[in-house]
């Protein structure tokens, strides 16, 4: 089945850009997203990018899909302290179907 | 903005009671969803429901579980006899209004806690 695998930590320095890695091994997944846990909060949706995309940008965020290496990033610019929290990503191969996560990367940002 | 809700925010259970755990969908959305996250685990899939039935389920989703929307709000989760392997965060998400299919919203989740 499918696997979704995300570095587990990442520290990084506020006004610093953040770079949260993703890589999926279902080449069908069409619908890539990224989602934000707050400490004791649900699943936040930060943005989304279909496969047929390269990049999607969204304010301080910017998605990159490689679709060849199967490998999914997010870019935050100017990381504030309110951006630590656990960022997953989740993949799907259809739009009301279910979503395969991996297991959040922890960002600590730092002053 | 439209967002979904569940109750309780925490239930402590003891082993082998039944609970249902109770989720409102954003009100338009047409697909419904519980996700369970045990501590230090990955994010699973339970099950999805559309048009009143289950669209599919994950082999977590033995005959113990069962999904219901017994009215036009309300979305619930039932495990019959809870085991201590049950405890776990589960999250209700929601999809698909007239427009879109695409984006699944979560819910804040039910800590569940059986002893």
């Amino acid at each position: 089945g499918e696997d979704v695998e995300q570095s587990l930590f990442l520290s990084v320095r506020e006004g610093d850009s953040s770079v949260i890695n993703c890589t999926y091994t279902d080449s069908s997944s069409t619908y890539l997203y990224w989602y934000k846990q707050e400490p004791g909060a649900g699943l936040q949706l930060l943005t989304y990018i279909f496969s047929n995309m390269d990049m999607k940008q969204d304010q301080r965020l910017t998605v990159l899909l490689n679709k060849k290496d199967k490998h999914l990033s997010l870019r935050i610019a100017d990381t504030q302290t309110g951006d630590s929290a656990i960022y997953f990503c989740a993949v799907t191969t259809d739009s009301w179907g279910k979503l395969q996560f991996g297991a959040g990367t922890q960002v600590v940002v730092t002053p | 903005e439209p967002e979904v809700t569940q109750t309780p925010s925490h239930q402590v259970t003891q082993m082998g009671q039944e609970v249902i755990l109770r989720c409102v969908p954003i009100s338009n959305h047409l697909y419904f969803y519980w996700y369970r996250q045990i501590l230090g685990q990955k994010v699973e899939f339970l099950v999805s429901f559309y048009n009143n039935e289950i669209s599919e389920k994950s082999e977590i989703f033995d005959d113990q579980f069962s999904v219901e929307r017994p009215d036009g709000s309300n979305f619930t989760l039932k495990i019959r006899s809870t085991k201590l392997e049950d405890s776990a965060m589960y999250f209700c998400a929601s999809s698909g209004d007239s427009f879109s299919t695409d984006t699944q919203y979560f819910g804040p989740g039910t800590r569940l806690t059986v002893l």
